[in-house]
């Protein structure tokens, strides 16, 4: 079946614009995670949702990143006024439940000139 | 708090030969093991895991074991194909949480 999906795969953007990257989980994935990987660096979490609920941010670098899943399934996460340091590739992941195995998209690749 | 170190990268192989890439850990629980590998252009996929000491993970010929003494958690194969050409991440998860951390990843590039 299909995986996750993310778009765009790749993004430039002019320090303070804002972006809207999408994340399309796996169908019936309850909990959904959003990773920033830096280049050379693993995967870091930013945030989770189980169902439309966000129950955990504690990984949000800043006020400007915001992350919603209105609907329990497409997440968008979305930065304001980006930064040169907010280049990274964003990864979304899906699983069954929180505590099980998560499915990983290709990432968007951001950079911000 | 929980981390992961992975050796240093590129690891340059020709094929058939034996790969070893080193991970240990520091957990404050008990946690459960994993790597990942991620194809060029691909999301990470899980390779494998093993979730108590001296429990052994394996899949597609890829093996490692869990070593609670050394905390210690090497993947190995015995024979890479070019194919298998990807970085490697090492992690772990402990109990209670749905979080986990990830190494720095290892280049492995096989040559024909």
């Amino acid at each position: 079946g299909a995986g996750v999906s993310q778009s765009p795969r790749y993004k430039v953007a002019k320090r303070g614009q804002d972006v809207a990257l999408r994340c399309d989980p796996i169908s019936g994935h309850v909990s959904l995670f959003w990773y920033q990987q830096a280049l050379g660096q693993g995967p870091e979490f930013l945030t989770y949702f189980q169902n439309e609920a966000q129950l955990d941010k504690s990984g949000l670098p800043s006020d400007r990143f915001f992350a919603e899943r209105p609907e329990g399934s497409v997440s968008t996460l979305k930065i304001q006024r980006t930064q040169q340091e907010d280049s990274a590739v964003y990864l979304c992941a899906s699983s069954l439940r929180d505590r099980r195995e998560q499915y990983f998209g290709p990432g968007t690749r951001l950079t911000v000139t | 708090g929980d981390s992961v170190t992975q050796m240093e990268g590129p690891v340059t192989l020709s094929e058939e030969a034996f790969l070893t890439i080193n991970c240990t850990y520091t957990a404050t629980g008990y946690p459960s093991l994993f790597w990942y590998v991620q194809y060029p252009g691909e999301g990470l996929q899980l390779l494998l895991k093993a979730t108590k000491a001296d429990d052994k993970g394996s899949n597609k010929g890829f093996e490692a074991t869990y070593r609670k003494e050394t905390t210690s958690f090497h993947l190995e194969k015995g024979s890479v194909q070019v194919s298998d050409s990807a970085v490697y991440f090492c992690a772990l998860r402990e109990g209670g949480s749905y979080i986990p951390t990830f190494g720095r990843g290892t280049s492995l590039i096989v040559h024909p």
